[in-house]
C-alpha cells in the first residue's frame, strides 16, 4: 500500500510565524505536490516536484515556498503565516508516469 | 481562471437510487479525467478514471461518462449507499509531458437511508 505521511493532522501558528509542514512519501514516487483545499474552491495547486531539488510552481504559489532534498520528503514552508493561509493543506505523490496521486491525510492549519 | 468545474456544490439522494455528479472543464488539452472522494478530516482517495479515448468507464457501482464535444464529464453511482456521502472531486491532466492534477471545486454528496 502506498502511504503518504504528513508530519501533523492540526496545527495552530501566529500570524507571523514561519511554518514548515512535512511530507513523507515510502513508494519510491518521482513526482510529489502540495495542495490547499478551501470550502467552494476545491483544491488548488501550490507547488509541485518531479525530482530530488526540483520544484515548479503552481497556481497559487504566493507565500509559500519548498524544499526537496531527498525523494521521499518534500516540505512546504510558510515564511510568514498570515490569516488568509489557514487551510486544509494535502499532500500528494505520484509515480512518474502515472497519472492517479495518493494523498496524505492532510494538515488542517489555523493562522490566528 | 476555473478550468474544471463542478456547478452543483451539493447533491442529495436516497439510498438505493442513482447519484449523478458532473463536471465540466474548458481545457481542450485535458486527456485524462479522474474522480476522487473525500472524507472529512481525510485526504482524497482515487475512485475511478477515464481517458479521452473512451466514452465511458465502469468499476462496480461506478460508472464515468465521458462526452468529449461537449467537454463534460459524469460520474454515476448505482445504487447509492450511505456510505457514500462524501465530497467529489473531479480531477483532469493534460497531455503537456507531466502529471499535474487539476480538480474543480467538489460536490457534497448525501444519501440517506
Amino acid at each position: 500500500d502506498v502511504k503518504v505521511t504528513q508530519s501533523s493532522r492540526y496545527l495552530v501558528k501566529r500570524t507571523g510565524e514561519k511554518v514548515f509542514l512535512e511530507c513523507v512519501q515510502d513508494m519510491d514516487h518521482e513526482n510529489m505536490f502540495w495542495y490547499r483545499q478551501d470550502p467552494g474552491l476545491g483544491l488548488r495547486l501550490i507547488y509541485f516536484s518531479y525530482d530530488v531539488k526540483m520544484k515548479e510552481k503552481g497556481d497559487i504559489p504566493e507565500g509559500y515556498s519548498v524544499s526537496r532534498e531527498k525523494k521521499e520528503r518534500f516540505s512546504l514552508i510558510l515564511e510568514s503565516a498570515s490569516t488568509n493561509q489557514t487551510s486544509m493543506y494535502l499532500c500528494a505523490s505520484s509515480p512518474s508516469k502515472s497519472t492517479e496521486a495518493f494523498f496524505g491525510q492532510g494538515t488542517r492549519l489555523t493562522v490566528v | 481562471d476555473q478550468q474544471v468545474k463542478q456547478n452543483s456544490p451539493s447533491l442529495s439522494v436516497q439510498e438505493g437510487r442513482i447519484s449523478i455528479l458532473n463536471c465540466d472543464y474548458t481545457n481542450s488539452m485535458f486527456d485524462y479525467f479522474l474522480w476522487y472522494k473525500k472524507y472529512p478530516a481525510e485526504g482524497p482517495t482515487f475512485l475511478i478514471s477515464i481517458s479521452s479515448i473512451k466514452d465511458k468507464n465502469e468499476d462496480g457501482r461506478f460508472t464515468v461518462f465521458l462526452n468529449k464535444s461537449a467537454k463534460h464529464l459524469s460520474l454515476h453511482i448505482v445504487p447509492s449507499q450511505p456510505g457514500d456521502s462524501a465530497v467529489y472531486f473531479c480531477a483532469a491532466i493534460g497531455n503537456t509531458g507531466f502529471q499535474k492534477l487539476v480538480f474543480g471545486t467538489g460536490t457534497r454528496l448525501l444519501v440517506s437511508p
